[in-house]
């Protein structure tokens, strides 16, 4: 099976920089993904990792670790519009199929 | 392209009522998947489909049926709908290999009252 942990909520301040953890024991890793869903709306693509290492996307970043079980996402230059839910995502081996964590409410504060 | 589309965006139905949760995709996308989301939750898997006419079990399976007669359609049915199948439905899909994020559609928001 698939356990996967994330913070219930963080608070941050608008221009600063939060990062937002990710913890999984699975049975089977294919890859990691990180989603943002705004309040109401559907999840969007952010990022996914395969191998070990950072992976820069603008302001945003994603780490992965495969023998620690671990990733996370990184925000810099924080926005108001980047509040939200971010929602980590273990991608299995068979079929596609993924499983997500419970998602981390992101609140940015001016 | 309009994407992942939903129907209908809103129901409220009657404990033992049935109905039908239609999602559609123009990408020519192999792989789609239903999920539900409660609040404060993730999304947990209920069924998917990995090309047409094909169908199987996810985390959440009891009380609801899919159909995949089309590629670009993914039917969930709810045969006899009870309270704690309200929820928010999401249909995703992706392609079978190369990018494998999902596009998710609007959502569901049913209610069982």
């Amino acid at each position: 099976g698939q356990n996967i942990d994330q913070p219930t909520e963080m608070t941050a301040t608008e221009g600063a920089i939060v990062q937002i953890n990710c913890t999984y024991q699975t049975s089977g890793f294919n890859g990691l993904f990180w989603y943002q869903q705004h309040a109401g709306e559907a999840p969007t693509f952010l990022s996914y990792n395969v191998l070990d290492g950072l992976e820069e996307k603008g302001r945003f970043s994603s780490f992965l670790s495969r023998s620690k079980g671990y990733s996370y996402l990184l925000l810099k230059e924080l926005q108001m519009k980047d509040s939200a839910s971010y929602l980590c995502a273990v991608r299995a081996p068979n079929a596609g199929k993924s499983t997500f964590g419970d998602g981390t409410t992101l609140t940015v504060k001016p | 392209n309009a994407g992942v589309t939903q129907t209908p965006k809103f129901r409220v139905l009657k404990t033992g009522q049935s109905m039908t949760l239609l999602c559609a995709q123009d990408m020519n996308h192999e792989y789609m998947y239903w999920y539900r989301q409660d609040p404060g939750m993730g999304l947990r898997l209920i069924h998917y489909s990995v090309g047409e006419g094909t169908t199987a079990k996810g985390e959440v399976p009891d009380g609801y049926n899919v159909s995949r007669l089309k590629k670009q359609n993914f039917l969930l049915g709810l045969e006899s709908a009870a309270p704690s199948q309200t929820s928010v439905y999401f249909c995703a899909s992706r392609q079978a290999t190369g990018g494998y994020e999902q596009y998710f559609g609007p959502g569901t928001r049913l209610t069982v009252t």
